[in-house]
């Protein structure tokens, strides 16, 4: 099985640095997988770790260490619009289809 | 942009009806994917579907679901005699399965069973 954890909530300042962090226990590692959720909405894809180290993709960078079983999701200049939920998604073994487990997800709130 | 499409975008039904939630996947993606999201709950994996069969589901997709790709375009779940508790947000995902990357998500139905 696979167990995810991540903090429920976040508040930050805008313009502030904040990060997400998500441990995970899986039986064998395929990648993990960082999604944001607006409320009411479809979660939409931020990066993809798949090898230990730092992916920076503007804003956002997310970092893996799989011998740790640790990622963080780095969110850079926060604007209001960032407020929303943060999934961690790791996808275990489980041969050629793509089906990650998400965890609960961070609700992160930046207020002015 | 591809986008992946689901109709309807919200859907009240009464309680031991039936449902069909429609998706129109990518064009060109091989996998397809149902997960359903209760209020307030994380996102949950119901069934992956490859080459016109179920590859994988979860203890959640008992014999009260079922899917199904009945055209080429179209990737459907029927719930039958729905309960109270199916009352949750459904996405419909699709991969490419050659990037092997990213899903991408439809906006989902938000299904309400009163």
């Amino acid at each position: 099985g696979q167990n995810i954890d991540q903090p429920t909530e976040m508040t930050a300042t805008e313009g502030a640095i904040v990060q997400i962090n998500c441990t995970y226990q899986t039986s064998g590692f395929n990648g993990l997988f960082w999604y944001q959720q607006h409320a009411g909405e479809a979660p939409t894809f931020l990066s993809y770790n798949v090898l230990d180290g730092l992916e920076e993709k503007g804003r956002f960078s997310s970092f893996l260490s799989r011998s740790k079983g640790y990622s963080y999701l780095l969110l850079k200049e926060l604007q209001m619009k960032d407020s929303a939920s943060y999934l961690c998604a790791v996808r275990g073994a489980s041969g050629g289809s793509y089906i990650p487990t998400f965890g609960r997800g961070t609700s992160l709130i930046v207020h002015p | 942009e591809p986008e992946v499409t689901q109709t309807p975008s919200h859907q009240v039904t009464q309680m031991g009806q039936e449902v069909i939630l429609r998706c129109v996947p990518i064009s060109n993606h091989l996998y397809f994917y149902w997960y359903r999201q209760i209020l307030g709950q994380k996102v949950e994996f119901l069934v992956s579907f490859y080459n016109n069969e179920i590859s994988e589901k979860s203890e959640i997709f008992d014999d009260q679901f079922s899917v199904e790709r009945p055209d080429g375009s179209n990737f459907t779940l029927k719930i039958r005699s729905t309960k109270l508790e199916d009352s949750a947000m459904y996405f419909c995902a699709s991969v490419d399965g050659t990037s092997d990357t990213e899903a991408f998500f439809g906006q989902g139905t938000r299904l309400t069973v009163v």
